[in-house]
């Protein structure tokens, strides 16, 4: 299997821009999971799905956030408008399931908002 | 105060010496994670252990449930072993992982 795969793995955009970023978790996996990770607060949770369901959505940080998984194969998380705050490094992971078990992370989306 | 704390923050040693990491959490916990950051790059699991001690290579993870401990040993440290270490535990209860701040590792060749 190719692992979790983000895209895209860097992003340079302007302040106000729409950011998608996106991601495939491995097959089979049902959890997935969207981390942000910066110097001043480390690994956050964003948000997680089990079963392409929104399970816990209390990571996210404002309304400029939103994230869908349409399907068990794909899955975006969106900001619009940007913000230089937003920049950071976003990692999707998924893992078999929910709670005690492996987790997979792809090689993270570095995000840059001027 | 984070739940789970690791030590120590920045830690640099010689080629070959012993590296211990320590992780300890306040709280209850089903499982604990060691993750392994190389600069720049992705993030994978090395372990996850719930009790005693697993062993891969030359790295190894024990980890007390009753005093809240987990320690990460690398044996016969290398420089390609230089990365940022992180603990992240599954508290009782709660389905999402809670993240040490991690350890940055540097080995002197």
């Amino acid at each position: 299997d190719a692992g979790v795969i983000q895209s895209p793995r860097h992003e340079v955009t302007e302040m106000g821009q729409e950011v998608t970023l996106r991601c495939k978790p491995i097959s089979g996996h049902n959890s997935l999971f969207w981390y942000r990770q910066t110097m001043m607060r480390g690994l956050e949770l964003l948000i997680y799905f089990n079963n392409n369901v929104p399970i816990d959505d209390s990571g996210m940080p404002e309304d400029r956030f939103s994230a869908k998984m349409p399907n068990a194969s794909f899955s975006t998380l969106k900001i619009q408008p940007s913000e230089p705050r937003d920049s950071a490094v976003y990692f999707c992971a998924s893992s078999p399931k929910t709670g005690r078990d492996t987790i997979y992370f792809g090689e993270g989306s570095w995000l840059t908002v001027v | 105060k984070n739940e789970v704390e690791q030590s120590p923050q920045n830690l640099t040693a010689q080629e070959g010496e012993f590296i211990t990491i320590n992780c300890s959490y306040s709280v209850g916990i089903s499982a604990l994670h060691w993750l392994q950051q190389h600069p720049g790059g992705g993030i994978v699991s090395l372990f996850m252990l719930s009790s005693g001690k697993k062993k891969h290579g030359r790295l190894i993870a024990t980890i007390n449930i009753q005093e809240k401990h987990s320690s990460l040993h690398i044996t016969a440290s290398h420089p390609r072993d230089s990365a940022v270490y992180i603990c992240a535990a599954y508290l009782f209860g709660n389905e999402k992982l809670t993240f040490g701040t991690g350890t940055r590792l540097t080995i002197i060749p």
